[in-house]
């Protein structure tokens, strides 16, 4: 167990609404992820975190926005969802060990957006 | 962006049979990881292999960088062993942002 938890596990909402997922780690590491998975693919890599208030996009970060104010909390957020978004999104965390990086990943989130 | 491709995309196993699972990738990396994604969702880390070979009880990994492939071997399977096998890298250039291939979902069969 990595002391990932995701909130909530499972969301329906409407078009154009919008949409905060929570991720949060009792492991004070550095980075944290969030990631999208869509049937038959991998993970993609939405958002990350590389410390408090510093963040990058990742490879599919249009219509998605983050903010870390705090070690422990990674936030998500849809300003206006669209049925394009429905997925499972999950968090990841990971520490610098090396110049290494093993990731652990949380439970996950099913959102549908309807 | 760097290429992951996973082989075969699915397979499908007796009880008890050993299977072979290929992950290539298409430019230097710094880390590699293999997960087992079980049928609730869930992604277990089976092992963190930039290099070199592991080995976890029926579960073992080869990494050969230089030639820019993983493998994960899985022996006398079991049942439990069904779910969706994904590798990721970690490419040297963009350290910390992992590539995801898009998986192979193995069935074993009682």
């Amino acid at each position: 167990d990595a002391g990932i938890t995701q909130s909530p596990r499972h969301k329906v909402t409407e078009t154009g609404t919008p949409v905060t997922l929570r991720c949060h780690q009792t492991e004070n590491h550095r980075y944290m992820y969030w990631y999208r998975q869509d049937p038959g693919h991998g993970l993609r890599l939405i958002h990350y975190s590389y410390g408090v208030k510093d963040t990058d996009k990742g490879e599919v970060s249009d219509g998605y926005s983050v903010s870390r104010s705090k070690t422990e909390d990674f936030l998500l957020t849809l300003e206006s969802a669209t049925s394009s978004q429905t997925s499972v999104y999950f968090c990841a965390i990971s520490e610098s060990q090396g110049g290494s990086y093993e990731q652990y990943f949380g439970p996950g989130t099913r959102l549908t957006v309807t | 962006g760097i290429q992951v491709e996973q082989s075969p995309p699915d397979l499908i196993l007796q009880e008890g049979a050993n299977s072979t699972l290929r992950c290539n990738f298409s430019d230097s990396v710094n880390n590699l990881q293999w997960f087992h994604q079980n049928p609730w969702g869930q992604l277990i880390n089976l092992f963190y292999i930039p290099s070199g070979t592991k080995q976890n009880g029926r579960l073992s990994a080869t990494t050969v960088a230089t030639e820019r492939y993983s493998l994960l071997y899985i022996s006398s399977s079991q049942t439990t062993d069904s779910g969706v096998y994904f590798c990721a890298v970690e490419r040297r250039t963009n350290a910390g942002k992992s590539t995801f291939g898009d998986g192979t979902t193995l069935t074993v069969k009682p």
